[in-house]
């Protein structure tokens, strides 16, 4: 079982429509979840973290935790084709330095 | 930009060859990190400095060897490298916390793309 778990995609949207991001991870001692967004060529870019369970949102970005069921999500109202690029899951295992396991990332189309 | 730099952006290198990639970060932070991303591949940790003590390695080979002289500045020397030892090598920084619960974010620079023939 792969730590963190996204389906590579691509996924596909229509302009004005919410994209649907996930990520499951496999240690329950996981802490702090992390997306980061990576356009082609470029290195990435933090665009939220989560820490409690519940949805923590900013402007048109939204990322949920459930700890639970070891999942986190990246929900984007309003797709652009600005946000065109790949999202990568990020999982804080413990504390002190940052020992962050990446997910593979899902690359995300919107369609004008 | 994040305040984290690299050079050079591009490198091609023989397999004989000894270079080393350099990063900067300007941001104040006490921890620096190399990543490895390939194609397909997941970002791979390779070593982690915080307050310039190496306190990760990720079982890399020996071909890779990191120095960090002081907080602002982290180096990546290669030598004999591989073909498959080509990659997007990105430098990355954060302010690690106190004991406990760490929640800063990383703050990556724009990466050095190798090429190893």
């Amino acid at each position: 079982q792969k730590e963190v778990e996204q389906n590579s995609g691509p996924l596909s949207v229509p302009e004005g429509a919410i994209a649907s991001l996930n990520c499951t991870y496999s240690d329950r001692g996981s802490q702090s979840f992390f997306w980061y967004r990576q356009y082609s060529g470029k290195s990435p870019e933090l665009i939220m973290f989560i820490y409690s369970n519940g949805d923590k949102e900013d402007g048109r970005f939204t990322a949920q935790l459930n700890k639970a069921s070891q999942y986190v999500s990246l929900l984007i109202r309003d797709s652009q084709p600005s946000d065109s690029a790949t999202y990568l899951c990020a999982v804080n295992k413990s504390g002190g330095y940052q020992k962050v396991t990446f997910g593979i990332g899902t690359k995300l189309q919107v369609i004008p | 930009e994040t305040g984290v730099t690299q050079t050079p952006r591009h490198l091609v290198m023989g397999m004989t060859n000894k270079k080393s990639l350099k990063c900067e970060q300007h941001l104040g932070h006490n921890a620096m990190y190399w990543y490895k991303q390939s194609a397909k591949k997941p970002l791979e940790l390779m070593f982690v400095y915080s307050l310039e003590e190496r306190v990760e390695n990720n079982s890399v080979p020996s071909r890779f060897s990191p120095e960090c002289p002081n907080s602002s500045h982290l180096f990546l020397h290669l030598h004999t490298l591989q073909p498959e030892d080509s990659a997007l090598y990105l430098c990355a920084s954060s302010q690690g916390g106190t004991s406990g619960r760490l929640q800063e974010t990383q703050y990556f620079g724009p990466g050095t793309r190798l090429l190893v023939l």
